[in-house]
């Protein structure tokens, strides 16, 4: 596609609930990047992969979040056990490869709001 | 560890006038890049600028430019000639040379009036 997919856009889920959160990278991008971004607050850095392997996972705030990208492009951000806290939106970015300075492109986002 | 202080919550100008950002960082990397996102309403981040910490001169992008101070580790954003369409929220980026993530700061909110 011509830039980085998310979906849904919108997700409203029941505290308690499982949700997962899709990324489509640009096509050929080999480092895909997860944000948390609370209202009003900067994105903060959830993982990264680089291809299909998870290289940095630090920014994960519980187990009840894990990311996969299994063939090395799509990523899936599930949530389990949703907790008010959870609420935010979820930033996507990929990038042609990981140096510094490489132009991260960012999908729209999928805003979550627990209840 | 690394972190951006944006200390304008928000700022307002006039159509035409000159703006700048302030954006303060901290890192103990000897080499890093800088970048400012601007984010509209549509929450899509969009790069406006973007300068690595070892070349002195200051990046440009037509309307936009930075004041990179290496040593006081400052990085304001310049916009010259503002337009409607620069308002959105404007971030402020760190991206350490040897992780592979962004650090932002918290953000200025820019509102450009007719």
């Amino acid at each position: 596609g011509a830039g980085v997919s998310q979906s849904p856009r919108y997700k409203v889920a029941k505290r308690g609930q499982d949700v997962a959160l899709r990324c489509d990278p640009i096509s050929g991008h080999v480092s895909l990047f997860w944000y948390q971004q609370a209202l009003g607050q900067g994105p903060e850095f959830l993982t990264y992969f680089q291809n299909e392997a998870q290289l940095d996972k630090s920014g994960l705030p519980s187990d009840r979040f894990f990311a996969e990208r299994p063939e090395g492009s799509v990523s899936t951000l599930k949530i389990q056990r949703t907790q008010q806290e959870d609420s935010a939106v979820y930033l996507c970015a990929s990038s042609f490869q990981g140096g510094g300075g490489t132009e991260a492109f960012f999908g729209q986002g999928t805003r979550l709001t627990v209840v | 560890a690394q972190t951006v202080t944006q200390s304008q919550p928000e700022m307002s100008v006039q159509e035409a006038e000159t703006v700048t950002l302030s954006c303060t960082y901290d890192t103990s990397e000897s080499n890093y890049y800088l970048f400012w996102y601007k984010q509209p309403p549509s929450r899509q981040m969009i790069l406006v600028i973007r300068q690595e910490a070892y070349k002195q001169q200051n990046a440009t992008e037509n309307r936009f430019s930075v004041n990179f101070q290496k040593a006081a580790k400052s990085f304001s954003l310049k916009i010259s000639d503002s337009q409607l369409g620069d308002t959105a929220m404007y971030f402020c980026a760190l991206h350490p040379q040897g992780a592979q993530k962004l650090v932002f700061g918290q953000g200025t909110r820019l509102t450009i009036n007719p």
